[in-house]
């Protein structure tokens, strides 16, 4: 079980340019939640995904969206990059019913 | 909104020492989650407490929930350099998690 595995690992991006993240799931799970964690602080709760649909959102303005594909795996994009969106973005996956959660290596994103 | 606060944000010990975190809500919670993150790691969950007044332990953890389900602890005894991290607690309400800032743990062999 490769638990929640994160694409990719560093990315170094411009301002005002575009990034997606991508995340699988644990095997078996449905439920995606995406996390920014900003150098010496908590994750901060930026969506969760469930059926392919979002179904809590932070708060996090539009320029952060998602997707969920019916595979359960699920992208994360950033338009219009600020320098404050520099962080570490983690991918949390958990089961039906189930209240755990997994948490994958995460993508740590520079924005320049 | 919703907030969870933990204290302190740094502790010292030496090896052999305890520690003590505290984690407080601004609103009751249905269950609260603590998570290890390792320095360069990602968090990993270490348990939930659900009930009021709940207590549980792992070897040298134990963790509390508060008799009005808006504050927990974590404890730890006899520190060993293993201990090193941040301990997140993290509130849920409504499936989405609240982190606190977290108790960042250095142990002094």
């Amino acid at each position: 079980d490769a638990g929640v595995t994160q694409s990719p690992t560093h990315l170094i991006k411009t301002r005002g340019q575009q990034v997606t993240l991508r995340c699988s799931p644990k095997s078996g799970h449905d439920t995606v939640s995406w996390y920014q964690q900003a150098l010496g602080q908590g994750p901060q709760f930026i969506f969760q995904y469930y059926e392919e649909e979002e179904r809590q959102r932070g708060n996090f303005p539009d320029r952060f969206s998602g997707h969920q594909f019916p595979n359960y795996s699920s992208e994360l994009n950033v338009n219009a990059l600020l320098l404050g969106d520099s962080a570490l973005y983690l991918c949390a996956s958990r089961g039906r019913g189930e209240t755990e959660a997994f948490f994958g290596q995460g993508t740590r994103l520079t924005v320049v | 909104g919703q907030q969870v606060m933990q204290i302190p944000q740094y502790q010292h010990v030496q090896e052999g020492e305890d520690f003590t975190t505290y984690c407080n809500s601004s609103t009751t919670l249905s269950n609260i989650q603590w998570y290890k993150q390792r320095p360069g790691g990602h968090p990993v969950f270490l348990i939930q407490l659900v009930k009021s007044g709940e207590v549980k332990k792992q070897k040298r953890l134990t963790f509390q929930f508060g008799e009005a389900k808006k504050n927990s602890s974590l404890h730890i005894t006899a520190t060993q350099t293993t201990d090193v991290g941040t301990y997140f607690c993290a509130g849920s309400n409504t499936g989405k998690l609240i982190f606190g800032q977290g108790t960042t743990l250095q142990v002094k062999p």
